[in-house]
């Protein structure tokens, strides 16, 4: 069964910093896709990054990046330039390649410090 | 705004009771997808509809049943209501069948209080 885990229920960032969110995954498939969505407080759920597990780099949306490594199962997000508007809940996702159905992390909640 | 509505945004109800949720895709849509998310839990994907037919299944229970449409809107009904299914309901779109590669756009969430 896939599962994700994100084992940082919170974290904090100073205003233009940069910061790591963790998230790790268990899948026997070897196609997959994984994602990450940010739930600000108007519970909107907004598609941030998405990584195709068959590509070997990275994807990149302006300031959000991912570190995907795929033999340990890892997908991080690296925020840069921290801005209060990145305050929200972040969720960790996959899917499986020849599926329609997001298997979700529990989240990481993004405090930004002004 | 993404372009999927729901309604109602809120709703209070009691154990034992009926509720009916509802949703509206993007214009032109033709999959819905329906989650449901409780207290510091991610979303757990219950069931998918597309073009009027079921497509995939997540754990939805049985108490639980969705429809969609003709003009695609769908709805979702839960019956039998317990505590635990107080939580916030998502319903989200997609252009076509759906697939990672297709983008889910989400509503804004019918929040669910079981009382």
């Amino acid at each position: 069964a896939q599962t994700v885990t994100q084992s940082q229920p919170e974290m904090s960032v100073q205003e233009a910093e940069t910061v790591t969110l963790s998230c790790t995954y268990d899948t026997s498939e070897s196609d997959y896709y994984l994602f990450w969505y940010k739930q600000p407080p108007s519970r909107q759920m907004i598609l941030v990054i998405r990584q195709e597990a068959y590509k070997q780099q990275n994807a990149t949306e302006n300031r959000f990046s991912v570190n995907f490594q795929k033999a340990a199962k890892s997908f991080s997000l690296k925020i840069s330039d921290s801005q209060l508007g990145d305050a929200a809940m972040y969720f960790c996702a996959y899917m499986m390649n020849t599926g329609n159905q997001f298997y979700f992390g529990t989240g990481t909640s993004l405090t930004v410090i002004p | 705004d993404s372009g999927v509505t729901q309604t109602p945004k809120h709703l209070i109800t009691a154990t034992g009771q009926r509720v009916t949720l509802r949703c509206s895709p993007r214009s032109g849509d033709l999959s819905v997808y329906w989650y449901q998310q409780s207290l510091d839990q991610g979303l757990q994907f219950l069931i998918q509809y597309y073009n009027g037919e079921e497509r995939a299944k997540g754990n939805i229970l049985e108490r639980f049943s969705a429809q969609q449409f003709p003009d695609l809107h769908s709805e979702l009904n839960l019956s039998s209501l317990e505590l635990g299914d107080s939580a916030l309901y998502f319903c989200a779109s997609s252009v076509n069948s759906g697939g990672a590669f297709e983008t889910q756009y989400f509503g804004p969430g019918t929040r669910l209080l079981v009382l």
